[in-house]
């Protein structure tokens, strides 16, 4: 089974500060890539994805994330992070084939709390 | 804008009680899944469904079954809840081939079983 690896299970930051939360997975093959973010009291939300082409996404709020393929990375940043930035993000990964089509396999999570 | 709703938010159940956990899409997705999520072990995968009757099974179906009788509405039960099946429960669905679109989720059911 594939296996997802969130290298921080919290991050407390300034705001202002930069951040990077770490993201590996294990499957070899043609991925998608996924984060999501659950703010307090809300619902899981996509936060940005990456299917193919240019492997420096965009997504909501300010956010990006690399793929990095030989790395079998996906890394969440964002360069200056506000008090509202205060949720829990997820990465996700689909290897999209097989037995696993459709099965999104997600990281243990990493809490960020923004200090203002 | 794509709703999915849980029926329950909160629920107090004794040992040996039978759960049932809905879930209603209103966006005609194939798509729907039962997550668990737990502090500090993520989303685990239940059960997933592409299509009306289908079912199949995820990482920890164990203690747990689903019913999709309808393409909008996907079950969860617990046949006999049990005190580690105390968790959030989050429901999802997706439309298009499966792992391609987004996942849209609902605001979950804190389940807690004494």
């Amino acid at each position: 089974a594939q296996s997802v690896s969130q290298h921080n299970h919290h991050v407390i930051l300034s705001e202002a500060a930069s951040l990077e939360l770490g993201c590996n997975y294990s499957y070899g093959g043609t991925v998608n890539l996924f984060w999501y973010v659950q703010y307090p009291g809300q619902h899981l939300q996509l936060l940005l994805k990456y299917f193919s082409g240019d492997p420096l996404v965009k997504g909501i709020k300010g956010f990006e994330a690399e793929f990095i393929k030989s790395k079998f990375s996906f890394n969440l940043r964002k360069p200056s992070v506000q008090w509202s930035d205060t949720a829990e993000y997820f990465c996700a990964v689909n290897a999209g084939r097989g037995s696993t089509l459709g099965r999104l396999y997600f990281g243990r999570g990493t809490q960020l709390t923004v200090w203002p | 804008d794509v709703k999915v709703t849980q029926s329950s938010r909160y629920l107090v159940k004794r040992t040996g009680e039978k759960v049932f956990l809905e879930c209603v899409q209103d966006m005609d997705h194939e798509n729907m899944f039962w997550y668990r999520q737990d502090p500090g072990l993520g989303l685990r995968l239940i059960y997933f469904s592409y299509d009306v009757k289908m079912k199949e099974k995820g990482d920890i179906p164990e203690g747990y079954s689903v019913s999709r009788e309808k393409k909008e509405r996907f079950s969860l039960i617990l046949e006999s809840a049990s005190t580690n099946q105390t968790s959030m429960y989050l429901c999802a669905s997706s439309g298009g081939l499966p792992g391609t679109g987004e996942l849209f989720f609902g605001e979950g059911s804190r389940l807690t079983v004494l």
